[in-house]
């Protein structure tokens, strides 16, 4: 099974200023043959189910503010939040899709510092 | 406005059986993929198990092989999870979660229902 490890496993970041959460695959995500990523990124807030924030490693999801966006290809993944909401307080998880089965990150816990 | 709804979450001794339900709305049912992702408490996300639209191909974690069966009932628009041979690990949430990007049982996960709670214990 492709291991999926993020970093760190939780941070704290002030209100307004950048966040970021790192993903690493054991494997490669990328499909050489249409040159996509197979990674998506979820939120998840207390008491809520997932929320699917970007698919493909860099596709955002209708109605997700532009302050997030996923980079990286490859091995390495990197979901930035650019300037930290309140409502932005949440777990995240990484998740591929890559080969079955499908397997997520541990989790980053997102708090306000 | 796609909707999911879980039901039949409940206390269930171990070696016990249960069956969850999913009922789905505000989109074309028969022909989505659908699965099911567990969340352990104090844990992450798992994979569960995953069913195609039309073809109906079932997938699932080496964890429930031979133990969880997924299914559906296009008719009623609605996902089942039978679980049998519960054991305390299994004890979750339970959410259902339309699949896209569907190939060979993976695919991201959008949108997810509010989740039912599964307590395996004596």
């Amino acid at each position: 099974d492709i291991v999926m490890t993020q970093s760190p496993d939780s941070l704290a970041v002030s209100l307004g200023e950048r966040a970021t959460i790192n993903c690493k695959s054991s494997q490669s995500l990328l499909f050489r043959s249409n040159n996509m990523n197979y990674l998506a990124w979820y939120q998840q807030k207390p008491g809520q189910p997932p929320k699917l924030l970007i698919h493909w490693a860099s596709t955002r999801e209708s109605g997700v503010p532009d302050r997030f966006s996923g980079s990286g290809s490859g091995t390495d993944f990197t979901l930035t939040i650019s300037s930290l909401q309140a409502e932005d307080v949440a777990v995240y998880y990484c998740q591929q899709y890559y080969d079955p089965p499908s397997t997520f990150g541990q989790g980053t816990r997102l708090e306000i510092k | 406005e796609v909707q999911l709804l879980e039901s039949g979450g409940d206390l269930v001794q171990p070696g016990g059986s249960l069956r969850l339900s999913c009922a789905g709305s505000g989109f074309t049912f028969s022909s989505s993929a659908m699965g099911w992702v567990r969340r352990a408490p104090g844990k992450g996300l798992e994979w569960v198990s995953a069913i195609s639209g039309g073809d109906r191909d079932t997938y699932h974690a080496d964890s429930v092989k031979g133990r969880f069966t997924i299914s559906r009932d296009n008719s009623k628009n609605t996902l089942y999870l039978q679980m049998s041979s519960l054991r305390v690990e299994d004890t979750a949430i339970y959410y259902c979660a339309k699949m896209e990007g569907f190939w060979g049982g993976k695919g991201w996960f959008d949108p997810w229902g509010q989740g039912t709670l599964v307590t395996v214990s004596s």
